[in-house]
C-alpha cells in the first residue's frame, strides 16, 4: 500500500526557509494530489496547499506569499518550501494523499485517505 | 475561508457509549465533509469521506450523516482505542479548513 514519509531539518532560524520532502513508496505519484498540512503543537490542523502530479498547485491564502509546492515525479517525491519562517512557523508538518472521488466529469469527493507519520520542525536560533 | 466549528470541544464519556459530535460549516458544502480520528503523536488518520463514506478498514461503529451546513459523527459503542480526538474537514472550496477538534477522554 501507498506509503509517504517527510524528511527535511527539524531545526530551522527564523527568516530563514524551511524546506521539507516527502517521498512516496507503495504507489506512484501520478494522477494524483498531494497535500501538506501543519500542526502546531496542542493545537488544530491548518492545510497548507496541494500539488498536482503535473505540477499545478493551490495554496491556503494565508501563506501564499510565503509557500513554494514542488513536484519531482522521477523521484517520487513532492516538497514544500516555506519562506521567512518565525516561531509561529513551529509545527509538526504531515504530507499526505490528497484523493478525489469523481463520477463520469463531476466531483464528489475530496479528501486525504493516506498521511505521513509527520515531521517536527522547530523554528529558533 | 469556510469556518468549521465543532460540539463538544471535549467530552468524557465510558466503554460502551454512543458518542456524537456535530460540525457546523459556515456556509453550505452540500455533503464535501471527511471526518479525522488523531492520537497522541499520531498522524491523522480518514474515518468518513462525503459526509457518510465510510473508509475502508474502518470499523462500522463508526457512522457520519448530514449535509449542507449540520453533519454528525457517531460511535455508536465506544471502545478503549477509540478515545482521541476528532476532527471534521470541509473540502467544498480551498482553502480546506478543519473543525478545531473534539477530544473524547475516558469517563
Amino acid at each position: 500500500q501507498v506509503q509517504l514519509q517527510e524528511s527535511g531539518p527539524g531545526l530551522v532560524k527564523p527568516s530563514e526557509t524551511l524546506s521539507l520532502t516527502c517521498t512516496v513508496s507503495g504507489g506512484s505519484i501520478s494522477n494524483y494530489y498531494w497535500s501538506w498540512i501543519r500542526q502546531p503543537p496542542g493545537k488544530g490542523l491548518e492545510w497548507i496547499g496541494y500539488i498536482y502530479y503535473s505540477g499545478s498547485t493551490n495554496y491556503n491564502p494565508s501563506l501564499k506569499s510565503r509557500v513554494t509546492i514542488s513536484v519531482d515525479t522521477s523521484k517520487n517525491q513532492f516538497s514544500l518550501k516555506l519562506s521567512s519562517v518565525t516561531a509561529a512557523d513551529t509545527a509538526v508538518y504531515y504530507c499526505a494523499r490528497d484523493q478525489f472521488l469523481v463520477r463520469g466529469v463531476r466531483v464528489l469527493g475530496r479528501y486525504m485517505d493516506v498521511w505521513g507519520k509527520g515531521t517536527t520542525v522547530t523554528v529558533s536560533s | 475561508d469556510i469556518q468549521m466549528t465543532q460540539s463538544p470541544s471535549s467530552l468524557s464519556a465510558s466503554v460502551g457509549d454512543r458518542v456524537t459530535i456535530t460540525c457546523r460549516a459556515s456556509q453550505s458544502i452540500s455533503r464535501y465533509l471527511n471526518w479525522y480520528q488523531q492520537k497522541p503523536g499520531k498522524a491523522p488518520k480518514l474515518l468518513i469521506y462525503t459526509a457518510s463514506s465510510l473508509q475502508s478498514g474502518v470499523p462500522s461503529r463508526f457512522s457520519g450523516s448530514g449535509s449542507g451546513t449540520g453533519f454528525t459523527l457517531t460511535i455508536s459503542s465506544l471502545q478503549p482505542e477509540d478515545f482521541a480526538t476528532y476532527y471534521c474537514q470541509q473540502s467544498y472550496s480551498t482553502p480546506w479548513t478543519f473543525g478545531q477538534g473534539t477530544k473524547v477522554e475516558i469517563k
